[in-house]
């Protein structure tokens, strides 16, 4: 059973190129959600998706943009990128408060580094 | 807005030791509350949740929790540390109300465990 599978795990880009991070998740979970982790500050919300069709900006979203492609994958994509999103992201799926408690199932994230 | 504080960013036990890892929140009615952790290069796994009931839960790992209303805490803790134990814990909240996976992290507690 694999969870929730991230691509790639590293990638190194220059400032202003582009890229996109992979998410997808096998457990059948309606949500789905981008976080980041910087040293020291815990792990931020960029962007989620409550069900597939739907996204909605979490507490960082700025520079980001998303996909939820469909009910098991979820895309980060990053325009232009910027230092500042040097960053290790991931990826996770929950069941909905609703039906069930929230908790989250984490991918092994991605280490991404913006020169 | 929701909010969690960790207030020991590091903390060294001798391998046998008791722990205890405080977690304190702000939310306005009774939240989800979470403890993950997360091993070094790794994605973050629930130990263990409360949303209701019993006030002491208990973990995987032999983990367990107390959360306490009256304190606004939710602290972790372990009878006796195993080396295997050195890590980094989250606490996290979440609302019952909304999506519980739209979870507000706490910057973290990082684990060291002397032999």
């Amino acid at each position: 059973n694999a969870g929730v599978t991230q691509t790639p795990k590293f990638q190194v880009l220059k400032t202003g190129q582009s890229m996109t991070l992979q998410c997808a998740q096998d457990m059948n979970h309606n949500s789905m959600y981008w976080y980041r982790q910087d040293p020291g500050m815990g792990l931020r919300l960029i962007y989620y998706s409550a069900s597939e069709g739907t996204t909605d900006k979490g507490e960082v979203p700025n520079g980001y943009n998303v996909s939820r492609l469909n009910k098991r994958e979820f895309s980060l994509r990053l325009e232009s990128a910027a230092p500042s999103q040097t960053s290790v992201y991931f990826c996770a799926s929950s069941v909905p408060s609703g039906t069930g408690t929230g908790e989250l199932f984490f991918g092994e994230g991605s280490r991404l580094t913006v020169l | 807005a929701q909010s969690v504080t960790q207030p020991d960013i590091h903390i060294t036990v001798s391998e046998g030791a008791s722990l205890e890892l405080r977690c304190n929140y702000s939310y306005g009615a009774t939240p989800y509350l979470f403890w993950y952790v997360q091993s070094p290069g790794q994605g973050l796994q629930l130990l263990l949740k409360y949303f209701s009931g019993d006030t002491l839960v208990q973990g995987i790992k032999g983990f367990e929790a107390e959360f306490k209303r009256s304190q606004s805490s939710f602290n972790l803790r372990k009878p006796s540390v195993h080396w295997s134990d050195a890590a980094e814990y989250f606490c996290a909240v979440g609302s019952p109300n909304t999506n519980a996976g739209k979870s507000t992290f706490g910057d973290g507690t990082t684990l060291t465990v002397k032999p």
